[in-house]
């Protein structure tokens, strides 16, 4: 089993959808949480991190569920240029080392 | 404008060259990563260094070897690759090594013939 999952995709969403990805992970002494997300060609960049409260950032919302093991982020409103990969990264808190899931394909049109 | 600069972009060499990938950091960070970027498979981290002392080699073939002359500069030095190892390498920093956030380089994308 991966140390992270998550389903690969493609999503293909009309603009103004709301979608949610999920991701699980294996590790329950990970410690922390995040999403990145990876425009085509480029470099990833940190989206949000992942609070046991769970996290607003505008029309982005992250949550964790530490007893099921996922994390969820989800978009509302969604916009051509939210088009991207996104990658799940859990720190296993082993030498806090992060784990990247292989991402996500999010395919906005209009 | 990203603060962690990678050169080259691409990379074509044969199996039986020597070459290397640099890595700069613009951000006063103290630690610096290398990636290896397959296609649909996930980020696999490769070398680790903090204050230019690596902290992890993750396995990685005899054939890659890191060097951090400074916490500002990353080197991948490589020679006799293998097809396989085609991929897009990735440098990244963070603030200090179990900092959550990392700044990315744009990658070299390598290939071996």
């Amino acid at each position: 089993r991966k140390e992270v999952e998550q389903d690969p995709g493609p999503f293909n969403v009309p603009e103004g959808a709301t979608v949610a990805f999920n991701c699980t992970y294996s590790n329950s002494a990970s410690q922390s949480f995040f999403w990145y997300r990876q425009d085509c060609r480029k470099e990833p960049k940190l989206l949000m991190s992942v609070y046991s409260s769970g996290n607003e950032d505008g029309r982005f919302t992250a949550q964790l569920n530490r007893a099921s093991q996922y994390i969820s982020l989800l978009i509302r409103d969604s916009k051509l240029s939210d088009s991207a990969t996104y990658l799940c990264v859990v720190n296993r808190g082993d030498g806090n080392k992060l784990v990247f899931g292989a991402g996500t394909i999010l395919r906005v049109k209009s | 404008e990203t603060g962690v600069t990678q050169t080259p972009r691409h990379l074509v060499m044969g199996m039986t060259n020597k070459k290397s990938l640099k890595c700069e950091q613009h951000l006063g960070h103290n630690a610096m990563y290398w990636y290896k970027q397959s296609a649909k498979k996930p980020l696999e981290l490769m070398f680790v260094y903090s204050l230019e002392e690596r902290v992890e080699n993750n396995s990685v073939p005899s054939r890659f070897s890191p060097e951090c002359p400074n916490s500002s500069h990353l080197f991948l030095h490589l020679h006799t690759l293998q097809p396989e190892d085609s991929a897009l390498y990735l440098c990244a920093s963070s603030l200090d090594s179990r900092a959550g956030e990392l700044f990315f380089g744009e990658g070299s994308r390598l290939t071996v013939l």
